[in-house]
């Protein structure tokens, strides 16, 4: 069965700073899907960046971008020009490709204050 | 687009009692999906239809739950005999092949069985 790690239960950062979120991943598959997700307190759960695994090159989206590591089964997500609106649960999933199950596997998060 | 909804967003039960929520995904997403999510931990998951076709569940849903989506439209989750380990929030997702299958949340029920 797959597994998503976050070992990080919370990190911090200064507002305008850079910030680095770690994931980590077991899967026997080739071919899958990534994301991260960010749950702001009592909001609902949005799609911050999606990474496809058989694309070498990593995503980003504005100030997002990923550290894709096939080989190592790594998928960092770093915040550039953290904003005090970017506090919030991330979570690290996963979704296969094949065989038919369109269930995200998530990690337990990891909670990210910006401080002023 | 309205994104998805969840009624109720609250629910305060006793152990033993019986509920039901409801989503309503973006229209036109044909595949919805249900999640429970617990205190500190990530979303789990625990069904997943294609149109009216429950095609995957999890092992985690057991036989006091249920789950439909008649019409292929909206969809309930019932809860029967609620136990104490039944409170969580219960997240509901849609999505759609034309949208690239992203996922989409809506902001979830509460369940507290007291």
């Amino acid at each position: 069965a797959q597994t998503v790690t976050q070992s990080q239960p919370e990190m911090s950062v200064q507002e305008a700073e850079t910030v680095t979120l770690s994931c980590t991943y077991d899967t026997s598959e080739s071919d899958y899907y990534l994301f991260w997700y960010k749950q702001p307190p009592s909001r609902q759960m949005i799609l911050v960046i999606r990474q496809e695994a058989y694309k070498q090159q990593n995503a980003t989206e504005n100030r997002f971008s990923v550290n894709f590591q096939k080989a190592a089964k790594s998928f960092s997500l770093k915040i550039s020009d953290s904003q005090l609106g970017d506090a919030a649960m991330y979570f690290c999933a996963y979704r296969q490709t094949q065989g038919g199950s369109e269930k995200l596997v998530f990690g337990k998060g990891t909670k990210l204050t910006v401080n002023p | 687009d309205t994104g998805v909804s969840q009624d109720p967003r609250h629910k305060i039960t006793k152990r033993g009692q019986n509920v039901t929520f409801r989503c309503d995904p973006i229209s036109e997403h044909n595949r919805l999906y249900w999640y429970r999510q617990t205190l500190g931990q990530g979303p789990e998951f625990l069904t997943y239809f294609q149109n009216e076709a429950q095609l995957e569940k999890s092992r985690l849903l057991s036989d006091r739950f249920s789950a439909e989506r008649p019409k292929g439209s909206f969809s309930t989750l019932e809860i029967q005999r609620t136990e104490q380990g039944d409170s969580a929030m219960y997240l509901c997702a849609s999505s759609s092949p034309l949208s690239g299958d992203e996922q989409y949340f809506g902001p979830g029920t509460r369940l507290t069985v007291t």
